[in-house]
């Protein structure tokens, strides 16, 4: 699985949007980008994940670069609640060694008033 | 939600004791996952079953045992507890259908050896 690097920490102020960015320079053409996040003392939380194109659902938007070496999180109106670690992961998803997924350090978004 | 249940949610044990922890998911899915999360070293597979009876070792799987006799059920057994185990295990479920299928997390066991 690709490796990716995420910044440690990022602030955003309520109701703006939080860009969070992620690069996987290494990404083969089979794997796909995830994003999880993980809110103090809870099991990680799915996202949103893609292949090529942009994706977005009720929760955030994922922007993958053409050349799919970085992708970028956008909550787009960022709450308190949303305060937790992000988590960018890149991974095969018919593997069939199925457990490798892992989670690095991620990036501690801070939502502030 | 993905009907994950972890139990028990908490424990306390001696070292040298054993100690299981279940999984237990009601969406019949075939794959499932025991991690453990520890400060510094973010969430590491234990080991993780692709169907009754079948599985495999993750990166981190000395000193655990899996099981799984049913599907809905995916037990972790640490057979002799060490303080080195003291840590927070989650088990996650594996969606099936479209491609990119993602995985799910439980809501964590807190393991404390004393």
């Amino acid at each position: 699985d690709a490796k990716t690097t995420q910044p440690p920490s990022m602030d955003c102020a309520e109701g703006r949007a939080a860009n969070l960015p992620c690069n996987h320079s290494t990404i083969s053409g089979n794997e796909y980008v995830y994003w999880y996040r993980q809110i103090h003392s809870q099991g990680p939380q799915y996202i949103i994940h893609g292949l090529k194109n942009n994706e977005t659902n009720e929760m955030a938007s994922l922007i993958i670069t053409e050349d799919r070496k970085s992708s970028t999180l956008i909550l787009p109106h960022a709450t308190l609640r949303d305060t937790a670690v992000y988590y960018c992961i890149v991974r095969v998803a018919w593997d069939t060694n199925a457990g490798k997924s892992t989670f690095g350090d991620g990036t501690t978004l801070t939502v502030k008033p | 939600d993905a009907g994950i249940t972890q139990s028990p949610r908490h424990k306390v044990t001696e070292t040298g004791t054993p100690v299981t922890l279940r999984c237990h998911q009601t969406e019949n899915h075939r794959y499932m996952y025991w991690y453990r999360q520890d400060p510094g070293h973010g969430l590491r597979l234990i080991h993780y079953s692709y169907g009754v009876k079948d599985t495999d070792k993750g990166e981190v799987s000395d000193g655990y045992s899996v099981s799984r006799s049913k599907t809905e059920d995916f037990l972790l057994t640490l057979e002799s507890a060490t303080s080195s185990q003291t840590s927070v295990y989650f088990c996650a479920i594996k969606g099936r259908g479209s491609p990119g299928e993602t995985q799910y997390f439980g809501p964590g066991t807190r393991l404390l050896v004393l």
